[in-house]
């Protein structure tokens, strides 16, 4: 089974702070994601990228950067951080194609911004 | 923009009764239907998903889709405490590459 982690886990940080979540796939695949769950929301896509150096912006991007930097490493770059942005924010990673389209999550990182 | 919208918002059902969840979409040029499950403080995982109309079945549950309708649904049979959990449709679009639609979820409690 495809393997995503995320780091940190849980993070707090103040409003006007600067925060970057991390997210690794061990897999190959060729697509990574972003995304903020929130109640009465669902998840709502943030960025996108579909390898090394591209991005695409998703449904929800406002406020947030991300870069890829790796066939396996993906950021999300908080640089102005508020408190609307307090949400639980997933990784998720897939193959190509049509055979791709399942999309493989990590744990989830709770973040606060006080 | 594709609309993803799930009914119910919550169920509860007993042990050993049929579930039944449903999803509708926007976009008719839709080509992949997908169910996850989100067990309570994890990550979604998929379940199970169908390219074209008709029904698939694996196990317990089943996955039916018509395009026509604009509506899937999953069914689970024999409920178990242990399917207690939110359930996320989702939805690709032909021609925006690899992305998802996720609907809000419908929250499953399973009563032993």
């Amino acid at each position: 089974e495809a393997a995503v982690t995320q780091s940190p886990r849980n993070k707090v940080t103040v409003t006007g702070g600067n925060v970057t979540l991390s997210c690794r796939q061990t897999n190959s695949h060729n697509y990574m994601y972003w995304y903020r769950q929130d109640t009465g929301h669902g998840l709502r896509l943030i960025h996108y990228s579909y390898g090394a150096g591209n991005l695409q912006i998703g449904d929800v991007p406002d406020g947030y950067k991300a870069t890829r930097t790796t066939q396996e490493d993906f950021f999300l770059l908080l640089e102005l951080a508020s408190p609307s942005q307090t949400s639980l924010y997933f990784c998720a990673s897939s193959d190509a194609g049509l055979g791709g389209l399942e999309q493989y999550f990590g744990p989830g990182t709770r973040l606060t911004v006080l | 923009q594709q609309k993803v919208q799930q009914s119910p918002e919550s169920l509860i059902v007993p042990e050993g009764a049929m579930t039944s969840l449903n999803c509708t979409f926007s976009d008719s040029a839709s080509q992949y239907f997908a169910w996850y499950r989100q067990h309570s403080g994890k990550a979604p995982k998929a379940l199970m998903s169908i390219f074209s109309n008709g029904e698939k079945e694996e196990g317990r549950f089943t996955i039916h889709l018509n395009k026509a309708s604009l509506h899937f649904s999953l069914h689970i049979r024999d409920s178990q405490p242990s399917d207690s959990a939110l359930y996320l449709c989702a939805v690709s679009m032909r021609g925006a590459g690899n992305k998802l639609t996720f609907g809000i979820g419908t929250r499953v409690l399973v009563r032993p």
